[in-house]
């Protein structure tokens, strides 16, 4: 079963910032956060991922609390093309252990 | 990112038959690649890790027999579903990670292949 939780849906107005919380309150120490994205009809695209500092690359930030019990992925300028369903996934790193999938947000972005 | 390639994009098939989706890593070596299955509306769903040179491991509830896994080398997988059926419609996607950056990496998807069963 997925280890966090996440709402169901959210929308956000184009060119404004996106924030995504995710819950994770049995994280584990060794325990990563990872952030992936599915358009419809395509494979997941890896976003970010991070264990306990703040992360931040050219498609996102990710903000991880200080008890790592939650995390929020911030897109800065939503687009149009950012519409997806957004999963927060918690991953070790301690064998080749896959990604359990949970239900994800379902982000809409309006024009 | 890395570059994971699946084929074919979509396949149609007659009820009874076997398809044989394919999963490639193109630029990067993976010694185990995961399979998933989607279903309308829902989450993915692991089906099976695939391991270089050795018999995959099923989730439970996946029939070893009817979804055949191969990864014969360090850049291929393969899963055939055997006799299909109707029910086994669905979104199916591959994955994988660069093996030469260890175990504490990002996993790179396959762009999923639709397979309906008439």
């Amino acid at each position: 079963d997925a280890k966090t939780t996440q709402p169901t849906s959210m929308d956000c107005a184009e060119g404004r910032a996106a924030n995504l919380p995710c819950n994770h309150s049995t994280i584990s120490g060794n325990e990563y956060v990872y952030w992936y994205r599915q358009i419809h009809s395509q494979g997941p695209q890896y976003i970010i991922h991070g264990l306990k500092n703040n992360e931040t690359n050219e498609m996102a930030s990710l903000i991880i609390t200080e008890d790592r019990k939650s995390s929020t992925l911030i897109l800065p300028h939503a687009t149009l093309r950012d519409t997806a369903v957004y999963y927060c996934i918690v991953r070790a790193h301690s064998g080749n252990t896959p990604l359990v999938f949970g239900k994800g947000t379902r982000l809409s972005v309006i024009a | 990112g890395a570059v994971v390639s699946q084929h074919p994009s979509w396949v149609i098939c007659k009820s009874g038959t076997s398809v044989k989706i394919e999963c490639r890593s193109l630029d990067f070596q993976a010694t185990t690649m995961f399979w998933y299955r989607q279903f309308p509306k829902q989450s993915l769903m692991l089906m099976a890790t695939s391991n270089e040179g050795s018999k995959a491991t099923y989730e439970q509830g996946v029939e070893k027999d009817k979804f055949l896994i191969n990864h014969a080398s360090l850049t291929l997988s393969t899963l055939t579903v055997t006799s299909a059926h109707p029910e086994d419609s669905s979104f199916y996607i591959c994955s994988a990670r660069d093996a030469a950056r260890g175990e504490g990496t990002e996993a790179f998807f396959g762009q999923g292949t639709r397979l309906t069963v008439v």
